[in-house]
C-alpha cells in the first residue's frame, strides 16, 4: 500500500465546474496535509496547506481534512483553463510525502 | 515565501560521469531538501541537508551515490555520481517554510538532467 494515494487521472472538468481530488494517506500520526499545483515543465508550488479537520477555503479551492478517514481532499470551484495541472498531494509526519498526483484538465 | 535558485538547469550528461547541482536560497535556512522526479512520477525525497551535519538520506539512497554538502545556512549542492541512464530526472532543491506551519516546502526550479 502506497504511504499516500490520489485519486487516479486524468481528470477533465469543463470551465466553471468543480474539480475534486481525493488523497487518502496510511501514517495516522500524520500531521500536516498540502495541495501542491505543478504545470507542466515547472516544480511544484504550495496552494492549500491544512492542519485540523473540517473545511479550510482560500478563494476557489477548498480543503478537507478527515483525520479518522485518513482522507484529504480539494476543490476548485469555477474552474478555469489555467487551473489545468498536477495536482499533487503531499502528507508530513516528520517529513513530506507525495502522492503520484491527479492531472487536471479544464476544457473552455 | 523563499527564493531558490538551482544550477544548471538542465543538462545531457554521458554515462559514468558525476554532476553537481548547486542550489541557493535567499534566507538562511535549517533544513534543505533534495527530490528527484522521474518522468511522469511524484517527487522522492533522496536526502535531508543539514548545515554542519551529514545529510540523512531516505531509504534506498546512499552517500557514495549522491555525496551533498551543505556549507553554510543559504547552500547545498547534490552531486549525482557514476550516472545511468535510470538517472535521467529532474531533481529539485527544497526548503521549508520557517514559523508554526512546518512542513510548507518551497521549491526550486529543478534540474533536469538527461543521461545517455
Amino acid at each position: 500500500q502506497k504511504e499516500v494515494e490520489q485519486n487516479s487521472g486524468p481528470l477533465s472538468v469543463p470551465e466553471g465546474a468543480i474539480a475534486s481530488l481525493n488523497c487518502t494517506y496510511s501514517d495516522r500520526g500524520s500531521q500536516s496535509f498540502f495541495w501542491y499545483r505543478q504545470y507542466s515543465g515547472k516544480s511544484p508550488e504550495l496552494i492549500m496547506s491544512i492542519y485540523s479537520n473540517g473545511d479550510k477555503e482560500d478563494g476557489r479551492f477548498t480543503a478537507q481534512l478527515n483525520k479518522a478517514s485518513q482522507y484529504v481532499s480539494l476543490l476548485i470551484r469555477d474552474s478555469q483553463p489555467s487551473d489545468s495541472a498536477t495536482y499533487l498531494c503531499a502528507v508530513t509526519a516528520g517529513k513530506s510525502t507525495f502522492g503520484d498526483g491527479t492531472t487536471l484538465t479544464v476544457k473552455p | 515565501s523563499a527564493v531558490i535558485s538551482q544550477k544548471p538547469s538542465r543538462d545531457i550528461c554521458q554515462r559514468g560521469t558525476s554532476l553537481t547541482i548547486q542550489c541557493q536560497v535567499d534566507s538562511q535556512v535549517t533544513m534543505m531538501f533534495w527530490y528527484r522526479q522521474q518522468p511522469g512520477q511524484s517527487l522522492t525525497l533522496i536526502a535531508t541537508a543539514n548545515q554542519g551535519s551529514e545529510a540523512t538520506y531516505e531509504s534506498g539512497f546512499v552517500i557514495d551515490k549522491f555525496p551533498i554538502s551543505r556549507p553554510n545556512l543559504t547552500f547545498s549542492t547534490l552531486t549525482v555520481s557514476n550516472m545511468s541512464p535510470e538517472d535521467s530526472s529532474i531533481y529539485l532543491c527544497s526548503v521549508q517554510r520557517s514559523g508554526p506551519n512546518t512542513g510548507e516546502l518551497f521549491f526550486g526550479e529543478g534540474s533536469r538532467l538527461t543521461v545517455l
